[in-house]
């Protein structure tokens, strides 16, 4: 079975780092873009962040650039996202998701996401 | 990147058909074949229900179907079943930021 699991997140003071993970089983996860999308509490999807198979191609939104670093350890079968200067507004529940199949540019499956609350 | 446009609710009784638009522009929805949709139940994860525009994932019933004119995609659901009540999100492929989420549409079933 295909599975997406992720951990880290939590509360943190504005200014403050955080570190996601990501953990996939059931796939070839070397074979797969990843990608990093997150939800504010009752509020849309907003992409954040992807990375390709081998680390070649990393992407980020505008609004965490310079911010957040997005990366994998193929041999762990895992993806992380780095979070520093963390602000009020990158409150939300972070999913990592898979890229669905090679250009189908489609996010299948999602992690059950992990809350990062950024509050003082 | 402006978010794509989705009306902010749609409903329809069971049985019924429902359409759910997603407006962009020529620089994502109208300008490559990429528009995907997710369906997210409260509390859960989204998955996604249509690719490419109009792709369905194995497992999805083909009560859902995609489709696109000019800027504007739209994913129909026809049959309309007391569980297709979700959140939906459409997403497309944009040569500005490579993806943007619409802005969201609550599918009520009457």
């Amino acid at each position: 079975e295909v599975q997406l699991v992720e951990s880290g997140g939590g509360l943190v003071k504005p200014g403050g780092s955080l570190r996601l993970s990501c953990a996939a089983s059931g796939f070839t996860f070397s074979s797969y873009s990843m990608n990093w999308v997150r939800q504010a509490p009752g509020k849309g999807l907003e992409w954040v962040s992807s990375i390709s198979s081998s680390s070649s191609y990393i992407y980020y939104a505008d609004s965490v650039k310079g911010r957040f670093t997005i990366s994998r350890d193929n041999a762990k079968n895992s993806l992380y996202l780095q979070m520093n200067s963390l602000r009020a507004e990158d409150t939300a529940v972070y999913y990592c998701a898979r890229d669905y199949s090679y250009g189908s540019w489609a996010f299948d499956p999602w992690g059950q996401g992990t809350l990062v609350t950024v509050s003082s | 990147q402006s978010a794509l446009t989705q009306p902010a609710s749609v409903s329809g009784s069971p049985g019924q058909s429902i359409t759910i638009s997603c407006t962009g522009t020529s620089s994502d929805v109208g300008g490559y074949n990429y528009v995907s949709w997710y369906q997210q139940h409260p509390g859960k994860a989204p998955k996604l229900m249509i690719y490419e525009v109009s792709n369905r994932p194995s497992g999805v019933p083909d009560r859902f179907s995609g489709s696109k004119s000019g800027n504007t995609a739209s994913l129909t659901i026809s049959g309309l079943q007391a569980e297709d009540e979700a959140d939906y999100y459409c997403s497309s492929y944009t040569s500005s930021s490579l993806y943007v989420f619409g802005t969201g549409t609550k599918v009520t079933v009457l």
